[in-house]
């Protein structure tokens, strides 16, 4: 299994400023098509996930451009240029490129 | 706009059987394009996929589960099943069901998800 891992695992935000995650996998999700098979989601409290971004820095339909994912091979990036309540939430990067597996989650709520 | 929803009973004996369904409105389940999955989450914990159907019956399974784990369609009622054998505490978890655009792809849209509690 490809191991998922994120830091920071609580994340506490102030609204209007940048926030950004870490994600990390144990293997290289670069597929030899030239896309990283890395995908992020955000389960709001309450609710089910929601994807944002999938290979690694594409923004799903809908998705708020102040969302933008990046890395490649094992290092990839969430950021969020000005966080709003909304935001608030666990966010998942999940790995797409053998049998999916999730990281863990990294919580964001205000300060 | 597809949607998905979860049915199924709450409440499972140890060592009994899961039985979960999916009805899918909005849109075919035979539409060739998609793969239609089943993901759990622990309670307070992260997510597992466990495993995803074609419309043409093919099945993938998470290999840690794979011995307990049987997803099969129903494209004449646009829904699809899981079936958990052997169920222990430890299968105690939201079941969501989802859309996979394709073989090794991501999840979207996603059911509400349904709690199955496994006890005595």
């Amino acid at each position: 299994d490809i191991v998922m891992t994120q830091s920071p695992l609580s994340l506490p935000v102030t609204p209007g400023e940048p926030a950004s995650i870490s994600c990390r996998s144990s293997q290289s999700l670069l597929h030899n098509n030239g896309y990283n098979y890395l995908d992020w989601y955000l389960q709001r409290p309450g609710q089910s996930p929601q994807l944002l971004i999938h290979l690694g820095s594409n923004r799903a339909s809908g998705v708020p451009d102040r969302f933008s994912g990046s890395g490649s091979g094992t290092d990839f990036t969430l950021k969020i240029s000005r966080v709003e309540a909304e935001d608030v939430g666990v966010y998942y990067c999940m790995q797409a490129l053998q049998s999916p597996t999730f990281g863990p989650g990294t919580k964001v709520d205000f300060k | 706009q597809v949607q998905l929803q979860e049915s199924g009973p709450g409440l499972v004996k140890p060592s009994e059987t899961l039985s979960l369904t999916c009805k899918v409105s909005g849109g075919s389940i035979s539409r060739g394009a998609y793969y239609w999955s089943w993901i759990r989450q622990h309670p307070g914990r992260g997510l597992e996929w466990l495993g995803y159907i074609y419309y043409s019956g093919s099945t993938y399974y998470n290999p840690s589960l794979k011995s307990r784990v049987i997803i099969s369609i129903d494209t004449a009622e646009n829904q699809f099943s899981l079936t958990l054998n052997s169920v222990t505490v430890a299968d105690t978890a939201v079941y969501y069901c989802a859309r996979t655009p394709g073989h090794l792809n991501y999840f979207d849209p996603w059911g509400r998800g349904t709690l199955v509690t496994v006890s005595s």
